[in-house]
């Protein structure tokens, strides 16, 4: 069973750059070509695709944030990174990785891990 | 991009009856739609995909009808756990992949 776990700092400042982590276990990044989503909530709303990505770098991204997201996975820990630069208050959020089902597709999303709130305020 | 509205946006219904929650495409889709229940503090889970599909270990109680751009999930029985927000997805057309704005499923 595949688990997905993100973590990062709860608190960023505007301008910076949010830097998050998702670490997966029960299986390996690089044991089929998964396109692996980045996905977050603000507070009370609803859900935002960021972008998806696979271990061999093959990234997509949402282009209402293109230019300020950065995807990378690390094989040899079996984690995927994001980074979100110039952040302001709009990037608070609950940030979600997940991947799909199948290979090869960005959806449907199966495994999620349980999100982590990231804050952005001076 | 694809825009999913899905409708209504809140819906009050009583433990025991029948649920239908609607999600339009502004452009078809063809199958690759799926649903999602989200319960307070908790991440979405998949329940439908495909999409009348359901996923492993969601109930029968379930399922999901449609094509092109209209979209329908239905729950026959509700149950006190069914009450939370759903949402539907499109990841026919990407990037990027979209989400509706979510139906509020609430216990009248």
């Amino acid at each position: 069973q595949v688990q997905l776990q993100e973590s990062g700092p709860g608190l960023v400042k505007p301008s910076e750059t949010l830097s998050l982590t998702c670490t997966v276990s029960g299986g390996s990044i690089s044991s089929g070509t998964y396109y692996w989503g980045w996905i977050r909530q603000p507070p009370g709303k609803g859900l935002e695709w960021i972008g998806s990505m696979s271990y061999t770098g093959t990234t997509y991204y949402n282009p209402s944030l293109k230019g300020r997201i950065a995807m990378s996975a690390d094989t040899s820990k079996n984690l995927l990174s994001l980074q979100l630069n110039s952040v302001t208050a709009a990037d608070t959020a609950v940030y979600y990785c997940a991947r799909p089902l199948t290979p090869y597709a960005l959806g449907p999303l199966h495994y999620w891990g349980q999100g982590t709130l990231v804050t952005v305020s001076s | 991009e694809i825009v999913l509205t899905q409708s209504p946006a809140t819906l009050s219904v009583s433990p025991g009856e029948r649920a239908t929650l609607s999600c339009r495409a502004s452009q078809g889709v063809s199958s690759n739609l799926a649903w999602y229940q989200q319960k307070p503090g908790q991440a979405p889970r998949l329940l439908i995909f495909g999409p009348s599909t359901r996923a492993t270990g969601v109930p029968a109680r379930f399922s999901g009808s449609g094509s092109g751009t209209e979209f329908t999930l239905t729950i026959s029985s509700l149950q006190s756990e069914d009450f939370a927000v759903y949402y539907c997805q499109q990841y026919n057309e990407w990037p990027p992949i979209t989400f509706g704005q979510g139906t509020r499923l609430e216990i009248k």
